[in-house]
Parts: structure tokens; sequence; C-alpha cells
């Protein structure tokens, strides 16, 4: 067990461009998180996949946002037509299925800067 | 609407002291209650979870304690040291309003150790 891994650490863009993170989750962890913390702020929750499916998408989504874990295993999260404004840490998240009681997991997170 | 709100904002004492730092949230129907620690441009570290059913938790020199019936937690740090000085956030997994158990987190309390 090596813990949730995102690649990368850090990533500097310009804006207009597209990145794509990637999250690989504990291993056996069906459920997968993705949040985005600003400077200053504790992070806010984005989206949430329950194995390959994606259940709940934060309004903080908007349409240049997209995600996908498509074999219920690693996650990414694809930024289009970056914005100043996306600059932010991206961490994942994951966690057993187990009902409530369960803890998240998190990342190291990927540092976005947009220029 | 789950807030959570987390005071004071920064704070610095010098090592060897005891310490509170103070967790306050807005609807009392929470399934549990987390406290990380973040280093500068890091992910988050779980401190301590704390299910609705309990009290408080204990790990090392540090102690969480919940109130969830006036919506308090406080994180208590025994004998600070400087290896201390991070960013301690507390998390609430509310009643989810759609399916999803995701947590909602404070701004976070800065700490900082003197030696």
């Amino acid at each position: 067990d090596t813990g949730v891994s995102q690649d990368p650490r850090h990533k500097i863009t310009k804006r207009g461009q597209n990145v794509t993170f990637r999250c690989d989750p504990i291993s056996e962890h069906n459920r997968l998180y993705w949040y985005r913390q600003t400077l200053g702020q504790g992070p806010e929750f984005l989206t949430y996949f329950q194995n390959e499916a994606q259940l709940e998408k934060s309004r903080l989504l908007s349409d240049r946002f997209s995600a996908e874990r498509p074999k219920g295993s690693f996650s990414t999260l694809e930024i289009q037509r970056t914005e100043q404004g996306d600059s932010a840490m991206y961490l994942c998240a994951s966690s057993p299925d187990r009902g409530l009681a369960d803890t998240q997991y998190f990342g190291p997170g990927t540092r976005l800067t947009v220029l | 609407k789950q807030e959570v709100t987390q005071i004071p904002a920064a704070l610095s004492v010098p090592e060897g002291e005891n310490l509170v730092l103070n967790c306050s949230f807005t609807d009392s129907a929470i399934y549990n209650l987390q406290w990380f620690r973040q280093d500068p441009g890091k992910g988050l570290t779980s401190l301590l979870l704390i299910q609705s059913s309990q009290r408080e938790q204990t790990s090392g020199r540090l102690n969480a304690s919940l109130d969830k019936s006036s919506g308090r937690s406080t994180l208590y740090i025994a004998a600070s040291q400087p290896g201390d000085s991070a960013t301690y956030l507390c998390a609430v997994k509310s009643a989810p309003t759609s399916g999803t158990y995701k947590y909602i987190f404070g701004t976070g309390t800065r700490l900082k150790v003197l030696a």
C-alpha cells in the first residue's frame, strides 16, 4: 500500500492551454474524490466516483472540466482552455467502500499555475 | 448548507505550550469529523477521525473532542514543538443531499511554534 499518488506534482501552463492530471488511488479503494484548494482556503469538493461511475459533480466543475475513471482504478482530471482563476492545488482522495464510517486518504496534490 | 469555521485563523506560540484549536459547524447532522494537518505546498495528513457517536479521540500528544449537539470540535495539542508548525484543517462529513459522502472543510488554523 503506497498511498494515493498524483502526477504531476506541479504544472505551469499558459492561459488557454489544456492540462490533464492523474490520480492513482490506494488499491481496492472504490471511492475516489477530487478537491480543489486555493491559497488560504480549505479544499472544496469537485467530483466523486464510485468505481467507474461519476456520481456527483460540484457546480464548481464548469464545462471546461472533465473527470474520468475508466476502469474504476486511476482517474484523470482535465481542464480545457485554462484560465488564471484555475490556479490552485488539485487534491485527490480515495476511500474504501465501508459505508459512512470511512476516512478519506489524500494524495500530495498537483499544484497548477496558469500564467 | 453545512458551513465549517475555524478559529483562530493563525496562532503563534512558544515551544512547550499546550494549545487548543477550534472548529464549529452549522449542521449537527454529521457522520464524522476529521482533523488534518497540511504542511506548506503539501497534501493532507489525517490526524484524528471522530465518528458521530464518539466524544473524543487521542493520538500521542493530540486529543480531539466532539460536541455534535453544539456543533463544535476542539483539537488539543500538548507540549507543542516546532515540528507541529503547519496548517490544521477540520472537515465534517454531513448527511448527503445527493448521495455523496464528501467532506466540507474549514479554512484552517495556521500554527507556528517558536523554538
